[in-house]
């Protein structure tokens, strides 16, 4: 299988602690996205970061990038009870099919408050 | 950003019945995506819809179980066809930000099939 792996499965912290999502991919890539999906609806996109970039920040969000290891982490911090939700990490495809997306397995974090 | 809205939201629909589900974007875009998300699964791609041309299938993903329309570049169509209880999910249509490569959803179809 092409998908990608995230660590760990699910995350349950309290509300102003770090949450730290881990996400491994298996071919060489251009971009990485990471989504934030609430009680089964749609994804929301959050970030995206090229191979060339080793980190990125977007309000509480840092997501860094390490394409010798093929892995990527997402870092919320200062966690909300609204960030509960499942994350997950994209990767576009290789090749010819390099604007298909290939989604990890997803992380499912609970924040208590 | 594009703004993505489909239709239906959910369904609950009979076992052999076909379900279209439609997809509308707010810019032209020449490259539009099906998803399909299994409870409690991750996301796995259906097909990639062009404007203009047969849709893409991925493996696993034939033409006559899952047609798919596309008559401009704002706009497409999903069909279940056929159901079975194994086709309840979540299925999502997306669009690709040509110029950058961010992809962006649609809130997505929950469908039941009894």
């Amino acid at each position: 299988s092409q998908q990608g792996e995230e660590d760990p499965q699910a995350l349950s912290i309290q509300e102003g602690e770090n949450a730290t999502m881990n996400c491994s991919y298996k071919t060489s890539i251009n971009n990485l996205q990471w989504y934030r999906q609430n009680s089964g609806r749609g994804l929301v996109h959050l970030i995206l970061i090229r191979s060339n970039e080793r980190e990125k920040h977007s309000g509480r969000l840092r997501v860094t990038l390490d394409t010798s290891k093929k892995s990527s982490s997402l870092l919320i911090t200062a966690s909300r009870a609204a960030d509960t939700a499942s994350y997950f990490c994209a990767t576009d495809g290789s090749g010819p099919d390099t604007d298909k997306l290939i989604f990890g397995t997803g992380t499912r974090l609970q924040v208590f408050p | 950003s594009a703004v993505i809205s489909q239709k239906p939201s959910r369904d609950i629909c009979q076992r052999g019945t076909s379900l279209t589900i439609q997809c509308q974007v707010d810019s032209q875009v020449t490259m539009m995506f099906w998803y399909r998300q299994q409870p409690g699964q991750s996301l796995t791609l259906i097909a990639t819809a062009n404007q203009g041309s047969e849709a893409t299938y991925e493996s696993g993903f034939v033409i006559d179980k899952f047609p798919i329309s596309r008559p401009n570049l704002t706009f497409s169509t999903l069909t279940v066809s056929n159901m079975s209880p194994e086709d309840s999910s979540i299925y999502l249509c997306s669009v690709r930000h040509d110029r950058i490569g961010t992809q962006y959803f649609g809130p997505g179809t929950r469908l039941t099939v009894l």
